[in-house]
């Protein structure tokens, strides 16, 4: 089955360092991705990785490693407005024209991350 | 460009009536998707289309249909609205072989 695990909230202090866990289990694997959603609003695209490490954006990373069926979103220097839900996804593998179950996103629950002064 | 556009913001439906959700990209994104995303909980795939005059159920496709007639356009049908269908409907498109999903601004539907 296709099951995707992340912690449902989340507290830090501004000016901290937070890492928000995602575990995944998935019948294919074509990439992982990390949203954005702050509330009331629309998810918005933040890291994509697709091979085992690292990959850094400002004060944003996000690391992977397939073979553990892993991923986690580090945020360094925390500031109010990352309070946001924080999305992974898991793309399943895309074929054109495939069945229902090829090419779409799979995602989790979200984790709501609350920054605190 | 405005992205990725949905139409309306808020709906109030009682039950058993029908609607349409109206979505539209200006980015010429063949594929696009819709999700639904009840309260505390992540997106779940209703439907998608990989370009015009294809599309795919995904997730949670009962109750719902989708047409994609042109590359813009991916409308999301509800037919016979049920208590279980109050959600919110985000709409997202990408392009061939872009990572990323964009998304709409969403629309918020209660059925009572």
């Amino acid at each position: 089955g296709q099951n995707i695990d992340q912690p449902t909230e989340m507290t830090a202090t501004e000016g901290a360092i937070v890492q928000i866990n995602c575990t995944y289990q998935t019948s294919g694997f074509n990439g992982l991705f990390w949203y954005q959603q702050h509330a009331g609003e629309a998810p918005t695209f933040l890291s994509y990785n697709v091979l085992d490490g690292l990959e850094e954006k400002g004060r944003f990373s996000s690391f992977l490693s397939r073979s553990k069926g892993y991923s986690y979103l580090l945020l360094k220097e925390l500031q109010m407005k990352d309070s946001a839900s924080y999305l992974c996804a898991v793309r399943d593998r895309f074929v054109r024209g495939g069945s229902s179950n090829t090419g779409k996103l799979i995602f989790g629950q979200g984790t709501t991350l609350q920054v605190k002064p | 460009n405005a992205g990725v556009t949905q139409t309306p913001k808020f709906r109030i439906l009682k039950i058993g009536q029908s609607m349409t959700l109206q979505c539209t990209q200006d980015m010429n994104h063949n594929y696009m998707y819709w999700y639904r995303q009840d309260p505390g909980m992540g997106l779940k795939l209703i439907y998608y289309s990989v370009g015009a005059g294809i599309t795919d159920k995904g997730e949670v496709p009962n109750g719902y249909n989708v047409s994609r007639s042109t590359t813009e356009d991916f409308p999301l049908r509800l037919e016979l609205a049920a208590p279980s269908q109050t959600s919110v409907y985000f709409c997202a498109s990408s392009s061939n072989t872009g990572a990323e999903q964009y998304f709409g601004p969403g629309t918020r539907l209660t059925v009572t």
